[in-house]
């Protein structure tokens, strides 16, 4: 199993829509998660930091669920700019952070 | 705008050339990474810095050479590479190594090797 896993879509929902992504991950003394938001051809920029059981920022909400050892990113009115692909970080084993492979959302009008 | 600068944003090399990609962050952070990041995939760990010290080499060969001359610079030095390396080379950085501490990243070199 891989430490960290995503479904890599795509994503195609309509303007004004509510997309949700998960993500799980195998190390459970992970005490920390992140999304990362990449544009095509862009580097990833942090969208928000997990450290307990979840967090919001405006149409952003982030949970953690450790017994089940995932997270979720929910995207609520979903606007053309949040087209791009989101990572989810964990971390690894090995001490370090750990990348899931991306899933990549496309907002239509 | 982004907290981690790398220079230069695009590069063209050949085969027997060398070069070298520069990163530098001014946010007191101790930890410096690079990754390599292929078209429609995740970055790749290659190396990382703790506190000027190289803590993990990901089994990159040796045509890639790291370098972190003060806390606030790393370099990456490239010889003889091959066409398969061209890729997004991304520089971040972190407070600290470990969990907890996020990565910033710069905005990348896009390197072509010919």
């Amino acid at each position: 199993r891989k430490e960290v896993e995503q479904d890599p879509g795509p994503f195609n929902v309509p303007e004004g829509a509510t997309v949700a992504f998960n993500c799980t991950y195998s190390n459970s003394a992970s005490q920390s998660f992140f999304w990362y938001r990449q544009d095509c051809r862009k580097e990833p920029k942090l969208l928000m930091s997990v450290y307990s059981s979840g967090n919001e920022d405006g149409r952003f909400t982030a949970q953690l669920n450790r017994a089940s050892q995932y997270i979720s990113l929910l995207i609520r009115d979903s606007k053309l700019s949040d087209s791009a692909t989101y990572l989810c970080v964990g971390g690894g084993s090995q001490g370090n952070l750990i990348f899931g492979k991306g899933t990549k959302l496309s907002v239509k009008p | 705008d982004t907290e981690v600068t790398q220079t230069p944003k695009h590069l063209v090399m050949g085969m027997t050339n060398k070069k070298s990609l520069k990163c530098e962050q001014h946010m007191g952070h101790r930890a410096m990474y690079w990754y390599k990041q292929k078209a429609k995939k995740p970055p790749e760990l290659m190396f990382v810095y703790s506190y000027e010290k190289l803590s993990i080499n990901e089994s990159v060969p040796s045509r890639f050479s790291p370098e972190c001359p003060n806390s606030s610079l790393l370099n990456l030095h490239l010889h003889a590479l091959q066409p398969e390396d061209s890729a997004l080379y991304l520089c971040a950085s972190s407070r600290l190594t470990g969990y907890n501490s996020p990565l910033h990243f710069g905005n990348g070199t896009r390197l072509t090797v010919t």
